[in-house]
């Protein structure tokens, strides 16, 4: 089974509108964090924002927020006020045993935003 | 957060030849991690190198084609070797603290 799942491979919105990236997960961990990245055509990989499984409250990172319903195993991508810049590829990623700093990243095959005017 | 960089940040060689890629980090980290993304793919990881220690290859990686050196808590290097057209990819290193942060990438083509 996939440990991450992104089940939109392209997404349009219109500038300045919120826009939801849908990302859910597969884990018997207890302790794991959730991860989302923006990688622009450059190819780098920009570390938006994370999640710890026993974070109580939802993460938010200025205009990034994360939706996590843990019981559902989601954690989704909201981007409020969208921007031309913020056209890129969306990674959400998963790392089990997040107490522990040593484990690996589990990457999701992401989603393909396109902000318009 | 930490910073990372990444020498070279593109490359064209030639099948047949190897290149090594160089990461630097900004802080002393215990685990560095090296990954591929092929075009059009998702990231994959082939492996994690720890100070003092051989490097844990991912299935599907071996160390005879990605040799990696970690030689100090800050610095490590992939090389890719014997290199075929299928080795055109963007490879990242990265370094975790509580979040994981990337590197600039290296984008390999390989003719």
């Amino acid at each position: 089974a996939q440990k991450i799942t992104q089940t939109q491979p392209g997404m349009f919105v219109q500038e300045k509108e919120a826009v939801t990236l849908d990302c859910t997960y597969d884990t018997s961990d207890q302790s794991y964090g959730l991860f989302w990245y923006k990688q622009p055509s450059s190819g780098e990989m920009i570390f938006l924002i994370y999640q710890g499984s026993y974070d109580e409250q939802n993460a938010t990172e200025g205009r990034y927020s994360l939706n996590f319903q843990k019981a559902r195993k989601s954690a989704n991508l909201v981007i409020s006020a969208s921007q031309l810049g913020d056209s890129a590829m969306y990674f959400c990623a998963m790392r089990e045993n997040s107490a522990g700093t040593a484990s690996k990243l589990t990457f999701g095959t992401g989603t393909r935003l396109q902000v318009t005017l | 957060s930490a910073v990372i960089s990444q020498k070279p940040s593109r490359d064209i060689c030639q099948r047949g030849t190897s290149l090594t890629i160089q990461c630097q980090v900004d802080s002393q980290v215990t685990m560095m991690f090296w990954y591929r993304q092929q075009p059009g793919q998702s990231l994959t990881l082939i492996a994690t190198a720890n100070q003092g220690s051989e490097a844990t290859y991912e299935s599907g990686f071996v160390i005879d084609k990605f040799p990696i050196s970690r030689p100090n808590l800050t610095f490590s290097t992939l090389t890719v070797s014997n290199m075929s057209p299928e080795d055109s990819s963007i490879y990242l290193c990265s370094s975790t603290h509580n979040e994981q942060f990337f590197g600039p990438g290296t984008r390999l083509t390989v003719l």
